[in-house]
């Protein structure tokens, strides 16, 4: 059973551009969050997806984030207009939901923004 | 969810036992103690989690106290590979569907095992 997989594991962008993050959950899981790890900083909660509905997306900046998990494919994290603040690692989390909470954390997304 | 509070730093010989402790005095009756980790670079790690009872499994053993207000987890033969920061998280595991909720990482404690 594979994990839960993120790509690409290393993106660079300039100023201003867009960037794409997938997240592949571990198979049968219908819970998706996205964290996010500043440098020397610890993690923090961006979003909380399931299937085609986002349930919380209290920690994303109000502005050129956006996030979605479709009913096909992978759940998409992305960031508009990149600013070198934006540079850091995004992880992505799977659970089964139900009665199951432990989270599964991915390899994670280091952006860097030049 | 309750506030969690843990030593920055600890060392530990190879093959040891290493005793992280946790703070959570404010934790609530319906309040899980879940601990993660994450080695250099890499995603966090789930490890364990409890509600009253010592919990054991393949990685680690849990021991809450009776008041619920602090825990411990044990590595019981401490690698140089444990070496990560490892997180204390109190927050309620809930089993309704579509209710469950996001992880809320302090700054952990620093684990170095040494050789």
């Amino acid at each position: 059973n594979a994990g839960v997989m993120q790509n690409p594991r290393h993106l660079v962008r300039r100023r201003g551009q867009e960037a794409r993050l997938r997240c592949s959950p571990m198979k049968g899981h219908s819970h998706v969050y996205w964290y996010r790890q500043l440098p020397e900083e610890g993690l923090k909660f961006m979003v909380y997806l399931q299937k085609e509905n986002i349930i919380d997306e209290s920690g994303m900046p109000k502005e050129r984030f956006s996030a979605e998990f479709p009913k096909e494919g992978p759940s998409i994290l992305r960031i508009q207009q990149v600013v070198r603040g934006d540079s850091a690692a995004y992880f992505c989390a799977s659970s089964p939901g139900l009665s199951y909470n432990e989270q599964f954390f991915g390899p994670g997304t280091r952006l860097t923004v030049l | 969810d309750a506030k969690t509070t843990q030593p920055p730093s600890m060392d530990c010989a190879e093959g040891r036992a290493a005793n992280l402790p946790c703070n959570h005095s404010t934790i609530s009756g319906n309040e899980y103690v879940y601990w993660y980790r994450q080695i250099h670079s890499q995603g966090p790690q789930y490890i364990i989690h409890g509600l009253k009872n010592n919990e054991t499994n393949e990685m680690a053993s849990l021991i809450i106290t009776e008041d619920r207000k602090s825990s411990t987890l044990i590595l019981p033969h401490a690698t140089l590979r444990d070496t990560a920061v490892y997180y204390c998280i109190v927050r309620v595991a809930s089993i309704s569907s579509g209710s469950a909720r996001q992880l809320t990482f302090g700054s952990g404690t620093q684990l170095t095992v040494l050789p």
